[in-house]
């Protein structure tokens, strides 16, 4: 059973645009999302997370919205640019924070 | 200061053989977890060392195994390789306690292929 499900599998967006990648969860021990980002050839790369007690965090032009009760958690990235063209991908872990849960990634184009 | 290194970065084996991938983690974090990339499957949990102790395990069969050591560097053991086995092994590292996890790097991985 996947216990992150992520869409969508791939997003083109014009630079400039936004780019909006959704993840819904179903275990309500899990306490801590990350987002992570990464390019071909490497290994992913911490983005931004968030626990379950905020609603909203923003850093930069990198968003997470965390809804609780819906069990879903969502990666806004404003003012898209070529460089943010990568796979990304959503996770959870719980309190323990020792073995994390991916969703199953979303192939970021953005197009100039 | 230097990230999370893995060798060797690529591998090619035989269908039945065995082998070790070895991660070194950033300096001072304790805790090391291995994951399975795959286009098919994504990202999947192998295990993870605390102090040179399992702490977790995921759902894989016992072919794969691991190792932590006292400085904290970690390898991985795949036995009887199978085509399936193909994939992108990635190594995590962190301080291992929990208020710290948002320090969780990710090496580069090593990309092994069965043949």
């Amino acid at each position: 059973q996947q216990q992150v499900k992520q869409s969508p599998q791939s997003l083109i967006v014009q630079k400039g645009g936004i780019s909006i990648i959704n993840c819904a969860y179903e275990n309500t021990a899990f306490d801590y999302f990350p987002w992570y980002q990464q390019f071909p050839g490497k290994g992913p790369a911490l983005l931004i997370a968030i626990r379950p007690d905020v609603s909203e965090k923003k850093e930069g032009r990198f968003t997470i919205s965390f809804n609780k009760s819906a069990k879903q958690f969502s990666l806004h990235i404003m003012d898209s640019q070529p460089g943010d063209s990568a796979t990304y991908f959503c996770a959870a872990s719980g309190h323990n924070f020792n073995k994390f849960y991916f969703g199953s990634g979303t192939k970021l184009n953005v197009k100039p | 200061k230097a990230g999370v290194t893995q060798t060797p970065r690529y591998l090619i084996k035989t269908r039945g053989q065995q082998v070790t991938l070895s991660c070194s983690p950033i300096s001072g974090h304790r805790s090391v977890s291995w994951y399975q990339q795959t286009p098919g499957q994504g990202l999947q949990f192998l295990f993870e060392y605390f102090s040179e102790t399992q702490r977790n395990k995921g759902n894989f069969p016992g072919r794969f195994s691991g190792r932590q050591f006292s400085n904290s560097r970690s390898e991985m053991n795949v036995s009887t390789l199978e085509l399936g086995d193909s994939a992108l092994y990635l190594c995590a590292s962190s301080p291992g306690q929990g208020a710290e996890v948002d320090g969780y790097t990710f090496g580069s991985g090593t990309r092994l292929t069965v043949v």
